[in-house]
């Protein structure tokens, strides 16, 4: 099994909500990473946890918070967005050098 | 710092053309190297890996060389299908432990567009 599962699929919110994307794997992988991709462009790291404990924040603003409450799973928790945060939020999780993606979080900030 | 750089896109091929996408990169230590695809509304997929130089990865008919010489890793497909039709992102990642474990550091991407 080589899936890592993200929900939801979907997610439109307000700027004044609280939301949370989800994603699970059961790899035994000890690496999981939050990235950011906007439309036709690469994916950008946002957060990275290894043995879930976040050792790399790169520079996220503070409405963005990670949480791994366990080896399996990551969650990120969302809070008065703006519109230019709408993207598409991919985990990936790894054991080795390669990293293996869920389908992402479509998210529209409106 | 680590870069990847890929060949300008969109591409525009018909079906059963041939198939290769430029990416070349700079590394501070020994990178893997991988191509990740991705389909229209969907995450990422790895296409193929190669751990070190010489290596070849293959997968669904894409071959890619890891060439240390050239530091180069092209893409390439002896005949392409409409349901190749995607955007391709060449990776690098260090290995070894410490913060950059599994980093990947991405090219921009190429959009591939196959025709009937």
């Amino acid at each position: 099994d080589t899936e890592v599962t993200q929900t939801p699929k979907h997610l439109v919110m307000g700027m004044t909500n609280k939301k949370s994307l989800k994603c699970e794997q059961h790899m035994g992988h000890r690496a999981m990473y939050w990235y950011k991709q906007k439309a036709k462009k690469p994916p950008e790291l946002m957060f990275v946890y290894s043995y879930e404990k976040l050792s790399i924040n790169e520079s996220v603003p503070s409405r963005f918070s990670p949480e791994c409450p366990n080896s399996s799973l990551l969650n990120l928790h969302l809070h008065a967005l703006q519109p230019e945060d709408s993207a598409l939020y991919l985990c990936a999780s790894s054991q080795a050098s390669e990293a293996f993606f869920g389908q992402g979080t479509r998210l529209t900030v409106v | 710092g680590n870069s990847v750089t890929q060949m300008e896109g969109p591409v525009t091929l018909s079906e059963e053309a041939f198939l290769t996408i430029n990416c070349t990169y700079t590394a501070t230590g020994y990178p893997s190297l991988f191509w990740y695809v991705q389909y229209p509304g969907e995450g990422l997929q790895l296409l193929l890996k190669a751990t070190k130089a010489d290596d070849k990865g293959s997968n669904k008919g894409f071959e890619a060389t890891y060439r240390k010489e050239t530091t180069s890793f092209h893409l390439e497909k002896g005949s392409v299908q409409v349901s190749d039709s995607a955007v391709y992102f060449c990776a690098l990642s260090l290995r070894g432990g410490g913060t950059s474990y599994g980093k990947l550091t991405f090219g921009q991407g190429t959009i591939l567009t196959v025709h009937p």
